[in-house]
């Protein structure tokens, strides 16, 4: 069966400190990966998304990165952290974006 | 542009029905999808619709209407664990799940 690992589970870090933030997927290949954004009371917002290896569409622009080195793996980075940028990251799979998403446990991100 | 609505906020009681309402305005349209996210967790799979008409799962039912851009959750015989946010998402050829604000249920005894 599929999962999707996330980690950590908690980040908190200074102003000004870079992020890098994994997600790895077992039991499918060529999945369809996704980083979103959830900040307090909203809802949640796509960062970027990727259909193969070195692959990355960005739909927020932003002092984020996004980075697949691997098949199963998706990385999202910062160098230099806002505090605009605390909040819950969740990363997601599918196999064909159209028989709904698996997310993983997400991050919950503060920036002090 | 895309839009997705919802209310946000809706309370209910114990054994009782409730109907969430999302209505969408996007650029393409294969399908919604509604998730279910307890407070500090991630958001899990509930339904999904691409055809007109209601889908049924359980105390769950979804339904959709895709000429008036219009979808509902209704829940049947509240549970306390029903508390939680309920997430309407609308999918699009070539991007990704783009979702609403989310609609917070609170289910009182």
């Amino acid at each position: 069966s599929q999962t999707i690992h996330q980690w950590p589970a908690t980040l908190v870090q200074p102003v000004g400190s870079p992020l890098s933030l994994e997600c790895t997927v077992e039991g499918t290949s060529n999945p369809n990966l996704y980083w979103y954004r959830q900040a307090a009371g909203r809802g949640l917002q796509l960062l970027f998304y990727s259909v193969g290896i070195g692959q990355i569409s960005s739909e927020v622009p932003q002092n984020l990165s996004a980075s697949r080195p691997q098949d199963r793996q998706f990385i999202l980075s910062s160098k230099k952290l806002l505090l605009s940028d605390s909040g819950f990251y969740l990363c997601a799979w599918s196999i064909d974006g159209e028989h709904g998403y698996t997310f993983g446990s997400g991050t919950r991100l503060t920036v002090v | 542009g895309q839009n997705i609505d919802q209310p946000t906020e809706m309370t209910a009681t114990e054994g009782a029905i409730v109907q969430i309402n999302c209505t969408y305005q996007t650029s393409g349209f294969n399908g919604l999808f509604w998730y279910q996210q307890h407070a500090g967790e991630a958001p899990t799979f509930l339904s999904y619709n691409v055809l007109d008409g209601l889908e049924e799962k359980g105390r769950f039912s979804s339904f959709l209407s895709r000429s008036k851009g219009y979808s509902y959750l209704l829940l049947k015989e509240l549970q306390m664990k029903d508390s939680a946010s309920y997430l309407c998402a609308v999918a699009q050829a070539g991007t990704a799940l783009i979702f609403g604000k989310g609609t917070t249920l609170s289910v009182s005894s």
